[in-house]
């Protein structure tokens, strides 16, 4: 149990588009939803937490415009770079949480496989 | 604020050697402490956390690790390096565990490099 999806793996777009990036709870409700950036060979800096049904909270630095997040239900949520650069161009990760049905476990993050955003 | 710090970006181990990775924290409140493995283009998995009771925590793959508060460390051992263990390691801190809205902070990671 306990496992997330992201969609695509891998992405490479041109400058200005939009990429949407999703991520899946497939056998838990997750009522929060985390997602990550990580640069080569450094660690995971979180960029939002969104809690389904509400907006999320952005972490200092992280423009909200331009990395849009949408968490409608218990089980998606989804990033969109709007008007991609090449500064855009990371190792995006999506984290979920929520009650695990009968295991009694709630506070884990169970993290998706990433998505490598390469933008032109 | 919690924070993390790693000793050492980078650990090389010959097969069959003892692993450390270091970990210490720093928390005002009681912390709960994990451990995740992530291997190349992929996200993370968890090794084994620390929330309450025992201080020595055993995970998956052999590994496991010592709360000492004294210290404010965390640090990740296993026994004998397997070559599949060459990964990179990251240790992450978490308050208010209980709370819906808590969040992990990330050390920088350690690649472990195993040697034949």
């Amino acid at each position: 149990g306990a496992v997330v999806s992201q969609h695509p793996s891998r992405v490479i777009c041109k400058s200005g588009t939009s990429v949407k990036i999703e991520c899946r709870s497939l056998d838990f409700q997750a009522t929060t939803m985390f997602w990550y950036r990580q640069f080569p060979k450094q660690s995971l800096m979180l960029m939002a937490t969104s809690n389904e049904g509400s907006k999320a909270t952005y972490e200092q630095g992280v423009e909200k415009d331009k990395f849009l997040i949408n968490h409608a239900s218990l089980t998606l949520s989804t990033l969109t770079v709007t008007s991609a650069h090449p500064e855009d161009s990371s190792f995006y990760i999506c984290s979920a949480r929520g009650l695990l049905a009968g295991s009694g476990r709630y506070n884990e993050q169970f993290f998706g496989p990433g998505t490598r955003l390469t933008v032109l | 604020a919690q924070s993390v710090t790693q000793l050492g970006s980078h650990v090389s181990v010959s097969e069959g050697a003892l692993v450390l990775l270091r970990c210490n924290y720093s928390s005002s409140v009681p912390p709960y402490l994990f451990w995740y493995v992530q291997y190349p283009n992929q996200g993370l998995q968890l090794l084994l956390k620390y929330t309450t009771g025992a201080t020595l925590v055993k995970g998956i793959n052999g590994f496991e690790a010592e709360f000492k508060k004294s210290e404010t460390s965390f640090h990740l051992t296993k026994p004998s390096a397997h070559m599949s263990d060459a990964a990179e390691y990251f240790c992450a801190v978490s308050v208010g565990a209980n709370s819906g809205y808590s969040t992990l902070t990330f050390g920088k990671g350690t690649m472990l490099l195993v040697s034949p």
